[in-house]
């Protein structure tokens, strides 16, 4: 299996600008996640889908955040406007199983960078 | 609320020795306990995991991990580190049930010298 895969792997774009970021889950695996990882806040949990339902999305930091699921073997998750806050490495990861309490998998990261 | 603390935000060992990097976590019931270990540049791996029964859980790569309830620990050892070890790892916890939450610690860096 060829894991979780995301791209773009780095991201460089202007303020204010849309920036959309791409998961593919392993496949069979029914939960997939989005977090949100910088050297100040650490990991944070942005949004969980299970069976392409977004379930939690508590940790979406405002409205310029958006995730979608339109299949089993694909999510989305767009900034618009993008801010220098942004700035962070975003990891998709999926599960096997339907709960936050089966382990996940991680893709390598999308490196973001807003100037 | 509930949480996860890794006191040691960095910690440096030789080749050969020893390791303990430490978890606690704050939670009314028995948690789901888990440990990631992610290489610079690199998503986050699995090493092990904790849900029930034997308090003592084996993991990859030599490590493995100790459920105390007692304490509300779940400390990672290692008998003997190898270079390749150099990583931050990352203590996890999933509270399960109705309202599952996961929360990830702030990590401990671990730098190991030849």
């Amino acid at each position: 299996d060829a894991g979780v895969i995301q791209s773009p792997r780095h991201e460089v774009t202007e303020m204010g600008q849309e920036v959309t970021l791409r998961c593919k889950p392993i496949s069979g695996h029914n939960s997939l996640f989005w977090y949100r990882q910088t050297m100040m806040r650490g990991l944070e949990l942005l949004i969980y889908f299970n069976n392409n339902v977004p379930i939690d999305d508590s940790g979406m930091p405002e409205d310029r955040f958006s995730a979608k699921m339109p299949n089993a073997s694909f999510s989305t998750l767009k900034i618009q406007p993008s801010e220098p806050r942004d700035s962070a490495v975003y990891f998709c990861a999926s599960s096997p199983q339907g709960a936050l309490s089966a382990e996940q998998y991680f893709g390598p990261g999308t490196r973001l960078t807003v100037t | 609320a509930q949480s996860v603390t890794q006191p040691d935000i960095h910690i440096t060992v030789s080749e050969g020795a020893s390791l303990e990097l430490r978890c606690n976590y704050s939670y009314g019931a028995t948690p789901y306990l888990f440990w990631y270990v992610q290489s610079p540049g690199q998503g986050l791996q699995l090493l092990l995991k904790y849900f029930s029964g034997d308090t003592l859980v084996q993991g990859i790569k030599g490590f493995e991990a100790e459920f105390k309830r007692s304490q509300s620990s779940f400390n990672l050892r290692k008998p003997s580190v190898h270079w390749s070890d150099a990583a931050e790892y990352f203590c996890a916890v999933a509270t399960g049930g109705a309202g599952n939450q996961f929360y990830f610690g702030t990590g401990t860096s671990l730098t190991v010298i030849p």
